[in-house]
């Protein structure tokens, strides 16, 4: 079947704008994640859902972030008011039910923010 | 201190030797979980082998092996007889906490560079 697919895969955008990054996971996968990857480094957790409820929102940097999702699929990041800071790969992955299920990764939205 | 410490920042391996990215961790759950993914120029993350902390056996897929040495908190990844696709950024990955409030915590990653 389909993977995890995200969209879009590149965005550029002014630094003040608002972007929407969205997720569609793996049919039939409720648990679902959002990462960010910096260039070079590893992998930043920021989110988690479980369903369209997020038991830990630990992860996001500031509140310039926020996600949701709906119908226990597809998810959507939001990062307002954009800062160079915010330039990363940000990479989502979902898992069938329990976190302690492998995760399977998108391939990334690749955000530059001028 | 680092949960995930991934020593290796860069290997070069000859084509059809082995080779062992290593892995070290730091939790005090008793239940966690120890992942390690490759991710290739492309920059999808792709799932290579899982370790449980109460397996005994370690865990094997095809090439990759998980070297699970539980009193020394490492988990290194040995991948035999190595391909030249098997150029990559590999991560290691532990998972940690209660159902509903866990996390994934990835370390730095090793560039593996297979020369032909």
């Amino acid at each position: 079947g389909a993977g995890v697919s995200q969209s879009p895969s590149n965005k550029v955008t002014e630094k003040g704008k608002d972007v929407e990054l969205r997720c569609d996971p793996i049919s039939g996968h409720t648990a679902l994640y959002w990462y960010r990857q910096s260039l070079g480094q590893g992998l930043e957790f920021l989110i988690y859902f479980q369903g369209n409820s997020a038991p830990d929102k630990s992860g996001l940097p500031s509140d310039r972030f926020s996600a949701e999702r709906t119908g226990g699929s597809v998810s959507t990041l939001t990062i307002q008011r954009t800062q160079q800071e915010d330039s990363a790969v940000y990479l989502c992955a979902s898992s069938p039910y329990f976190s302690t299920d492998t995760q399977y990764f998108g391939p990334g939205t690749r955000l530059t923010v001028l | 201190a680092q949960k995930i410490t991934q020593t290796q920042p860069g290997m070069f391996v000859q084509e059809k030797e082995a080779v062992t990215l290593d892995c070290t961790y730091d939790t005090s759950d008793q239940s966690y979980g120890l992942f390690w993914y490759k991710q290739p120029s492309s920059g999808e993350m792709i799932f290579l082998i899982y370790q449980g902390s109460y397996d005994e056996q370690n865990a094997t897929e095809g090439r990759y092996s998980l070297n699970f040495q539980k009193a020394r908190k490492s988990a290194n990844l040995v991948i035999s007889a190595s391909q030249l696709g098997d150029s990559a950024m590999y991560f290691c990955a532990m998972r940690e906490g209660s159902f509903g409030n866990e996390k994934l915590t990835f370390g730095t990653g090793t560039r593996l560079t297979i020369i032909p």
